[in-house]
């Protein structure tokens, strides 16, 4: 079956510009989470949906938001792009989430910001 | 919040030897411990995993150990071959998938031929 399908694989803003990244999860999966990924901090856990719903946040700034959609696709947003949020984004989807349940990640997007 | 450690930062080891890799946590509600590996241009994927109310899970090559009152988990890979080198992370949270999972900074594992 597919795997998690993000795009785009590769982005590059400019500082104050916003993006948005797409997120596919694996068909009949209703989870969706979003992490951060940079040589300094790591993974870094931004949030999670679950059927339309913001179930569960990280510790980032407003600027970074997301929703999911009925189809579970997933999208997050940067605003005001700073360089500091160079990163690999990447998104993760399992069957819901909690409990005994794998959860698969995407290949990523490398967003560069200049 | 949780907070994981995780030790070594790089591990090389002769092939078909055993590698091992550390994690310890503090958050004593977190119950769900997975691990996984991260081969350069990819996303993360689940090797293996493990819950508060098991001590020890074994699949194939790899085994998970976890001591709760320690509040530290391993990862044992025993006879290891060339594709086991790549970035392994341990990770931990109170509940399940990837929601709200707290990573270690990685192990480099390199398998010397």
């Amino acid at each position: 079956k597919a795997g998690v399908t993000q795009t785009p694989r590769y982005l590059i803003k400019t500082r104050g510009q916003q993006v948005t990244l797409s997120c596919s999860p694996i068909s009949g999966h209703r989870s969706v989470s979003w992490y951060q990924q940079t040589p300094g901090q790591g993974l870094q856990f931004l949030f999670e949906y679950f059927s339309e719903t913001q179930r569960n946040k990280g510790n980032f700034p407003g600027r970074f938001s997301g929703r999911q959609f009925s189809n579970s696709r997933s999208e997050m947003n940067v605003s005001t792009l700073e360089l500091g949020d160079s990163a690999l984004y990447l998104c993760a989807s399992s069957l819901a989430g909690g409990g005994v349940t794998e959860a698969f990640f995407g290949q990523g997007t490398r967003l560069t910001v200049v | 919040g949780e907070n994981v450690e995780q030790h070594p930062s790089t591990l090389s080891v002769q092939e078909g030897d055993s590698a091992v890799i550390k994690c310890t946590y503090s958050d004593s509600a977190s119950n769900y411990f997975p691990w996984y590996k991260q081969e350069l241009g990819k996303g993360p994927q689940l090797i293996i995993d493990i819950r508060s109310n098991v001590g020890e899970k074994k699949d194939q090559r790899i085994a998970v150990t976890l001591n709760k009152t320690a509040k530290h988990f391993s990862l044992h890979i025993t006879e290891t071959q060339p594709e086991d080198s790549a970035v392994y992370f341990c990770a931990a949270s109170r509940g399940g998938g990837a929601d709200g999972l707290t990573f270690g900074k990685g192990t480099h594992l390199i398998i010397q031929p």
